[in-house]
């Protein structure tokens, strides 16, 4: 079946570098998102990608977050300067349709940890 | 804001036994809901969705109820069994909410054997 993976399982960093977490997308799918969660609190939808750009965004996705798909699998979000309370469960979703009535595949999740 | 909320952040059953898992809302634009289920260390996983055309939708142990007026809705799970351990999120969208789901903070069910 596929699935939606993601690399690394677990990142550590010190506060103020930057950090690239990755996602491969089930091979079908045109739509592509990025939640996360941090410890103990709901997972809060970050960013939506569809088309080779951006089609929404919350008001967590600042400037210092980017996301990109450099190439026909992957799918990125970078963060370029990271902060404390950047540490939470980062997880990569998937879905064939536009979303909202589709359901998104979610991959297993990078857990950031910022020092 | 939150316009998700489940308020039982933990639940135990005993296996057999109906399990029921809650989830309110607030924003009544919201017309599509969903139930993720997580187990520690892997993404949720899609277990049932449910529009607000209807308000029951049924998959083997699984069915999903719907109270639009209420804004509430509920996952139950009967026969509850020892591998329905996981925790539960509850996440909608709507008309006017775009590509976004709106998740809940999960309530954690333990099946007990």
């Amino acid at each position: 079946e596929p699935e939606v993976t993601q690399t690394p399982s677990h990142q550590v960093t010190q506060m103020g570098q930057e950090v690239i977490l990755r996602c491969v997308p089930i091979s079908n799918h045109l739509y592509f998102y990025w939640y996360r969660q941090i410890l103990g609190q709901k997972v809060e939808f970050l960013v939506s990608f569809y088309n080779n750009e951006i089609s929404e965004k919350s008001e967590i996705f600042d400037d210092q977050f980017s996301v990109e798909r450099p190439d026909g699998s992957n799918f990125t979000l970078k963060i370029r300067s990271t902060k404390l309370e950047d540490s939470a469960m980062y997880f990569c979703a998937s879905s064939l349709l536009t979303s909202g009535r589709d359901e998104q595949f979610f991959g297993p999740g990078t857990r950031l940890t910022v020092l | 804001d939150q316009q998700v909320k489940q308020n039982s952040p933990s639940l135990s059953v005993q296996e057999g036994r109906i399990s029921i898992l809650n989830c309110d809302y607030t924003n009544s634009m919201f017309d599509y809901f969903l139930w993720y289920k997580k187990y520690p260390a892997e993404g949720p996983t899609f277990l049932i969705s449910i529009s607000s055309i209807k308000d029951k939708n049924e998959d083997g142990r699984f069915t999903v109820f719907l109270n639009k007026s209420a804004k509430h809705l509920s996952l139950h799970i009967v026969p509850s069994q020892p591998g329905d351990s996981a925790v539960y999120f509850c996440a909608a969208s709507g008309a006017n909410t775009g590509n976004q789901f709106y998740f809940g903070t999960g309530t954690s069910l333990t099946v007990i054997p």
